[in-house]
C-alpha cells in the first residue's frame, strides 16, 4: 500500500519558472492538504480540498493555485516561483467527510524546492 | 482563534531517561490535540491524539500524552527514551468541524545520547 505520493522529491527552480507538484492517495481519503514546512515555523496550511471538486485557502495561499484533479490526486501549481517559495512541500490526506481537520491526517514524504 | 507553542526547539536526553516534550494550546472551543513525529527525511506519522474521550493518550512506540485543561498544556511523555527516537515531534490542534484548521507548533528535536 503506497499511501501518499509526490513527484518530484527535489527540484530547483530560477525565478519567475512554474512548475506544479503532484500528490496521489490510494487510501479513498476524501480530504487532500497542502503544506509548507518552513526551519522553526511547523507546517503551514496552504490549500486544501475536502472533496472532489472543491478547493478552499488555507494559511499561505499567495503564490499557489491548486486542482483536485480526482479523488486520488491533487497538485500544487506555482505559477512565478520566487526565493521566498523555497521550502519542504507536504501533501496529505485524511478520511475526513467534511473537510474536519480533527481526522488523523496521512503525509506524503515531501518535495524540497529551492528557488534561486 | 488557536495556537500552540512548543517549549523548546531542541531537546537531548540520554537513552533509558524520561522523554518530556511540552505543548501549550489556546482554542476557542473544545480542542482536538495531536502529537506528530517526522524522522530525517520523511512526512510526519500521526502518534497519537486527544479527542475528550480520556485524558491521558496512549500512542505509538510508548509515547503517550496527558491533557490537562487547566494548564492548557499537552505535553507528551515516554520512560524510557531509545535511539530510535531521534527525531522532531509537533503538537497541533484543531477543531470539530473545517472552520478549524489544524495548527502546529515550530516543532522540537528531540536528540537521543547513547
Amino acid at each position: 500500500n503506497a499511501g501518499v505520493t509526490q513527484t518530484p522529491k527535489f527540484q530547483v527552480l530560477k525565478t519567475g519558472q512554474s512548475m506544479t507538484l503532484q500528490c496521489a492517495q490510494d487510501m479513498n481519503h476524501n480530504s487532500m492538504y497542502w503544506y509548507r514546512q518552513d526551519p522553526g515555523m511547523g507546517l503551514r496550511l496552504i490549500y486544501y480540498s475536502a472533496s472532489e471538486g472543491t478547493t478552499d485557502k488555507g494559511e499561505v495561499p499567495n503564490g499557489y493555485n491548486v486542482s483536485r484533479l480526482n479523488k486520488r490526486e491533487f497538485s500544487l501549481r506555482l505559477e512565478s516561483a520566487a526565493p521566498s517559495q523555497t521550502s519542504v512541500y507536504f501533501c496529505a490526506s485524511s478520511a475526513s467527510p467534511g473537510g474536519a481537520f480533527s481526522y488523523e491526517q496521512y503525509f506524503g514524504p515531501g518535495t524540497r524546492l529551492t528557488v534561486t | 482563534a488557536q495556537s500552540v507553542t512548543q517549549l523548546g526547539s531542541h531537546v537531548s536526553v540520554s537513552e533509558g531517561a524520561l522523554v518530556l516534550l511540552r505543548c501549550n494550546y489556546s482554542s476557542s472551543v473544545p480542542p482536538y490535540l495531536f502529537w506528530y513525529v517526522q524522522y530525517p527525511n520523511q512526512g510526519l506519522q500521526l502518534l497519537l491524539k486527544y479527542t475528550s474521550a480520556a485524558t491521558l493518550v496512549k500512542g505509538i512506540n510508548g509515547f503517550e500524552a496527558e491533557f490537562k485543561k487547566s494548564e492548557t498544556s499537552f505535553h507528551l511523555t515516554k520512560p524510557s527514551a531509545h535511539m530510535s527516537d531521534a527525531a522532531e515531534y509537533f503538537c497541533a490542534v484543531s477543531g470539530r468541524d473545517s472552520s478549524y484548521k489544524l495548527i502546529f507548533g515550530s516543532g522540537t528535536r528531540l536528540l537521543v545520547r547513547p
